[in-house]
């Protein structure tokens, strides 16, 4: 199974901070990952798709790049209403698999 | 509008079976594979599995956790996806959701609409 590994686990941010979570793949995967965000109690919501297309209806802040083994999302500016969890996927092979999740917290 | 509402869920003893459905509406449910991905209890996100459109097969790909005591079906002429959940155990204790593939063909597009989900409790 490919393993994907986020990094930071955790980080505190404050409104209007330029945040960046990584995301790394155990073998390539080509462009094949999507990011969501999860608030709590909530279902995911899809933000981006083949590593760098932005969902629509996603507010622009968001954006993702990458490919092979290394990724990242990007929030340009936080917002109050960004302050959730963040969880990569890859579905290059089977099975899919997530990251363990980037929880983004209020400094 | 397009709406997935996972149902069947509930307090269930290890060893016992369950089947969680997933009723949509709003867009061609036949053409699109569908997901379920599961979430314990203060955990991350565990994808289970999917079933292809008849198009593409309508074959299922599992998880190696679930593989064997979970199933995955659809009844295209009423719009529902199912979860076949056999011999349970403590760890299957989740959050269990439905989700669409973003596209038809194209797997790489992400799971773009997710119901709300059930709550699956496994425990004696």
């Amino acid at each position: 199974d490919i393993q994907l590994t986020q990094s930071p686990s955790f980080l505190s941010a404050s409104v209007g901070d330029r945040v960046t979570i990584t995301c790394r793949a155990s073998q390539g995967i080509s462009s094949s990952l999507a990011w969501y965000q999860q608030k709590p109690g909530k279902a995911p919501k899809l933000l981006i798709y083949a590593a760098s297309t932005l969902q629509s209806g996603v507010p622009s802040r968001f954006s993702g790049s990458g490919s092979g083994t290394e990724f990242t999302l990007t929030i340009s500016s936080l917002q109050p209403e960004d302050f959730a969890t963040y969880y990569c996927q890859q579905l290059n092979s089977y099975p899919w698999t997530f990251g363990q999740g980037t929880k983004v917290e209020i400094k | 509008e397009v709406q997935l509402v996972e149902s069947g869920g509930g307090l269930v003893q290890p060893g016992r079976s369950l089947r969680l459905s997933c009723t949509t509406s709003g867009f061609t449910f036949g053409d699109y594979a569908m997901n379920w991905v599961r979430q314990a209890p203060g955990k991350g996100l565990e994808w289970v599995g999917f079933i292809r459109s008849k198009a593409y097969g309508g074959t299922a790909e599992y998880a190696a956790s679930v593989k064997g005591t979970l199933t995955i079906s659809r009844d295209d002429s009423r719009s529902i996806a199912y979860l076949q959940m056999n011999s349970l155990k403590t760890e299957d204790t989740a959050v269990y959701y439905c989700s669409r593939a973003g596209d038809p063909e194209y797997y790489y597009y992400g799971l773009d609409v997710w119901g709300q989900g059930t709550t699956v409790t496994v425990s004696s």
